[in-house]
């Protein structure tokens, strides 16, 4: 079975600072991962991807995430924030071959001015 | 941009009553998935749905919860006398294959009182 862990439940950052969310997965097959993004009272949006390739992945609004096999780790980064980036952001695996997702517990980003 | 659709946004009912949350996948999408968010906890798998069966379950999806494509566009999940621990988010999903990413609708949420 997977498992994901995000080791940060909150992460509060000022507008304009970096920021980098942090995941940790556990798996004995090959896996895809997945950040999803949930703005208030909306759904999941997918923000990117690794399925196989650079293991740089680049993904919607300025988001990025690097896979890293030896550590077993998707971090999210992204070097700006801005105000309308504040969301809780899910780190997700899903086996290769298979089609449940798998989801961490979540990080709540509160972007300040 | 096509999106999954779900209805009701919000539905309270009384505990034992039974309840069907109706959601709208993306056209041309195959697989169906249905996952769930307790309060302050993890978003987990509840079942996938592939070819008009389906394809994989989790232990939460017992003899209490069904699923169904009624037609060419819903897809629903019921749950037979609901009881209090089911109050929860629960998301739609679809994709266009099992291994590709999953589209999550806005979610319902479901309180048991």
């Amino acid at each position: 079975a997977q498992s994901v862990t995000q080791l940060d439940s909150q992460v509060p950052v000022f507008e304009e600072a970096p920021v980098e969310l942090r995941c940790n997965y556990s798996s004995s097959v090959s896996v895809y991962l997945f950040w999803y993004v949930q703005y208030p009272n909306q759904g999941l949006q997918l923000l990117l991807k690794y399925l196989s390739g650079s293991t740089l992945v680049k993904g919607i609004n300025g988001f990025e995430a690097e896979f890293n096999k030896s550590q077993t780790s998707f971090h999210l980064r992204k070097p700006s924030v801005h105000i309308s980036d504040t969301a809780e952001y899910f780190c997700a695996v899903k086996k290769a071959a298979g089609n449940k997702l798998t989801f961490g517990g979540g990080t709540r980003v509160l972007v300040k001015p | 941009e096509p999106e999954v659709t779900q209805t009701p946004s919000h539905q309270v009912t009384q505990m034992g009553q039974e309840v069907i949350l109706r959601c709208v996948p993306i056209s041309n999408h195959l697989y169906f998935y249905w996952y769930r968010q307790i309060l302050g906890q993890k978003v987990e798998f509840l079942v996938s749905f592939y070819n008009n069966e389906i394809s994989e379950k989790s232990e939460i999806f017992d003899d209490q919860f069904s699923v169904e494509r009624p037609d060419g566009s819903n897809f629903t999940l019921k749950i037979r006398s609901t009881k209090l621990e089911d109050s929860a988010m629960y998301f739609c999903a679809s994709s266009t294959q099992g291994d590709t990413e999953a589209f999550f609708g806005q979610g319902t949420r479901l309180t048991v009182v």
